[in-house]
């Protein structure tokens, strides 16, 4: 597989389930992001992990929980979710050297919450 | 703080014609990069360019071609002899040096016509 790859594809889950999304770069990228894209509004930046630490998190909700446990991969863990949290949530990565923060994004993950 | 804005929400036009598509940003720091982006109805970002604050060059590249000027603050993104297969939401967006950070604008879904 080359460049960033999510699954599921699509996800359609309650609002008492728990799932979880996963990210994978092949790009050998130090820094990794998870952005969330509604309709009708900006791609919101959610968090953002550098060689594995989080760096920023932007107010997101605790119904959100990534989980980065190397540069390759990176997780969003998710619990009792509402139906406004259904979008699409893209994965990105980048080198993570300051002068070269191309971010190259994977497919996303489409979810519905009923 | 940063923002950008495309003002266009939805462009259409015929296939083969010429299509821009604008980008203003804000900033107040020297060093920042711009991007624009391509979202296919498959969900994914494709990164198309990125130029630096530093490099006013206007950068061609098949029939893509863009125009940075600092002086109005604007990146725009032109299309020459357009394609169906360029029908997608284009997305300018802002970094600045040091923060992993993208800022995007609220995209402009372009349809090209047969």
């Amino acid at each position: 597989e080359t460049g960033v790859t999510q699954t599921p594809r699509h996800l359609v889950m309650g609002m008492t389930n728990k799932k979880s999304l996963k990210c994978e770069q092949h790009l050998g990228h130090n820094a990794m992001y998870w952005y969330k894209q509604s309709a009708k509004k900006p791609l919101e930046l959610m968090f953002v992990y550098s060689l594995e630490e989080r760096v920023e998190n932007n107010s997101v909700p605790s119904r959100f929980s990534p989980e980065c446990p190397n540069s390759s991969h990176l997780f969003l863990h998710l619990h009792t979710l509402q139906p406004e949290d259904s979008a699409l949530y893209l994965c990105a990565s980048s080198q993570g050297d300051r002068d070269q923060e191309t971010q190259y994004f994977g497919p996303g993950t489409r979810l519905l919450v009923l | 703080a940063q923002k950008v804005t495309q003002a266009q929400t939805e462009i259409s036009v015929v296939e083969k014609e010429d299509v821009t598509l604008d980008c203003v940003y804000e900033t107040r720091d020297t060093t920042y990069y711009l991007f624009w982006y391509k979202q296919p109805p498959s969900g994914e970002l494709v990164f198309l360019i990125r130029r630096n604050s530093f490099d006013e060059q206007n950068e061609i590249s098949g029939r893509y071609s863009w125009n940075f000027q600092k002086s109005t603050s604007s990146f725009n993104f032109t299309i020459t002899a357009s394609q169906v297969v360029d029908s997608a939401v284009y997305f300018c967006a802002l970094s600045v040096w040091g923060a992993q950070k993208l800022v995007f604008g609220q995209g402009t879904r372009l349809t090209i016509n047969p």
